[in-house]
């Protein structure tokens, strides 16, 4: 199956630092996404990007589907921002379409 | 539009109990998910639905069922509750409309098996 690595797995940065996450998966997607996992253990989508660029206030992804990587760059963080970051890919199959999930890379926005 | 609404959010079970989670979406999503989200980790596939009537096993099924009777909603039921079993479980739905294979996720469900 398509395998998703996610680096790096801890991060912890100074508010208003910047930052890239980088997403690495081992096969051709119809689907990426990624999720913020605030403290509180709710998922929030940030993007739906199979290809191509985004952006979404600090927040912007840009995905090469023929190399294989996603990133997502958060500017000017906040404290807000702490909790994990996870990526998605999926293939659609004769039903249905599944997530395949990356591990995760947990950010610490400190004041 | 709820999204995708989950019930229980916390739930605490003895081992061999049993108990039905909920997940009704209000989106007209014709896809629906079941996952589990271990300490530290990804989320896992356990079922999933393409429509009314028609589910299929993802990768981590054993120890549970699912039905899909309506498009609204999904239960996941977990039969004879093993420790292993202690995770959080997040339900999710999608639509094949468009070229959009965005999948949106409820709020979760805690459950512990003691």
């Amino acid at each position: 199956g398509i395998q998703v690595e996610q680096s790096p797995p801890d991060l912890i940065l100074q508010e208003g630092a910047n930052s890239t996450l980088r997403c690495n998966f081992s096969d051709s997607v119809n689907n990426l996404q990624w999720f913020h996992q605030n403290p509180w253990g709710q998922l929030i989508n940030l993007f739906y990007i199979p290809s191509g660029t985004k952006q979404n206030g600090r927040l912007s992804a840009t995905t090469v589907a023929t190399e294989r990587y996603s990133l997502l760059y958060i500017s000017s963080s906040q404290t807000t921002d702490s909790g994990v970051y996870f990526c998605a890919v999926g293939r659609v199959y004769n039903q249905g379409e599944k997530l395949i999930f990356g591990q995760g890379t947990e950010l610490s926005v400190k004041p | 539009n709820a999204g995708v609404t989950q019930t229980p959010k916390f739930r605490i079970l003895k081992i061999g109990q049993s108990m039905t989670l909920q997940c009704t979406q209000d989106m007209n999503h014709n896809y629906m998910y079941w996952y589990r989200q271990d300490p530290g980790m990804g989320l896992k596939l356990i079922y999933y639905s393409v429509g009314a009537g028609i589910t299929d096993k993802g990768e981590v099924p054993n120890g549970y069922n699912v039905s899909r009777s309506t498009t609204e909603d999904f239960p996941l039921r977990l039969e004879l509750a093993a420790p292993s079993q202690t995770s959080v479980y997040f339900c999710a739905s999608s639509s094949t409309s468009g070229s959009s294979y965005e999948q949106y996720f409820g709020p979760g469900t805690r459950l512990t098996v003691t």
